[in-house]
């Protein structure tokens, strides 16, 4: 079954970090892009973070660029987001996506919360 | 960045209805790499429709897709209780990927 886990959402304190991991499984992780996208509570889908499938192009939106890193390990099929400094607009869920072979995405996790909050 | 917006917000219909949802690029979304997804509450995005018009496996086919450039139309053909939800358009052309805000079908 091809799948997409999240971990490692949770509640930090503003200016705090967190590192979010999606462990891929079912199909060839090496062979496709990846994406992070994080949704507002009652809010619309915004695209965070973009990571080919060699790593070796990747963009981030302009509210998370320069705080924000995502990784990947291919070895372990699974995609990283590194956030750091924190703001209480970074609340949302955090959903990781399979870019498919027509460009969307195909395949998508199902979640993991991160709260921002003193 | 190419800005999507989907309005309106909200479309109200009765199960069999026919439902059209819009979705307006700020310029033209290059080879119509422009896809549809489908969220119901509390659940991840599904993807619907990809390359503007192309429908996704196991996706029923009352679901089309049609457009190019700057429109795009979603359309429904005879809506059944499982299709209300929030519909999301995105562009993945590039250079960013890009949503729309989302139109949410809802019972009438």
């Amino acid at each position: 079954e091809v799948q997409l886990v999240e971990s490692g959402g949770g509640l930090v304190q503003p200016g705090g970090s967190l590192r979010l991991s999606c462990t891929a499984s079912g199909f060839s992780f090496s062979s496709y892009a990846m994406i992070w996208v994080r949704q507002a509570q009652g809010k619309g889908l915004e695209c965070v973070s973009y990571i080919s499938a060699s790593s070796s192009t990747i963009d981030y939106a302009d509210s998370v660029k320069g705080r924000f890193t995502i990784s990947r390990d291919n070895a372990k099929n699974s995609l990283y987001l590194q956030m750091s400094n924190l703001r209480a607009e970074d609340t949302a869920m955090y959903y990781c996506a399979k870019r498919g072979p027509a460009g969307s995405m195909d395949v998508w996790g199902k979640g993991t919360t991160v709260t921002v909050s003193s | 960045e190419i800005v999507l917006t989907q309005s309106p917000g909200t479309l109200s219909f009765s199960p069999g209805e026919r439902a059209t949802l819009s979705c307006r690029a700020s310029q033209s979304v290059a080879g119509d790499q422009l896809a549809w997804y489908q969220q119901k509450p509390g659940q991840a995005p599904r993807l619907v429709i990809s390359g503007a018009s192309s429908r996704a496996t196991g996706i029923p086919d009352r679901f089309s897709g049609s457009g190019s450039g700057t429109d795009f139309t979603l359309t429904i053909s005879s809506l059944e209780p499982e299709d209300f939800a929030v519909y999301h358009c995105q562009q993945y052309s590039s250079p960013f990927l890009t949503f729309g805000g989302g139109t949410k079908v809802e019972v009438k």
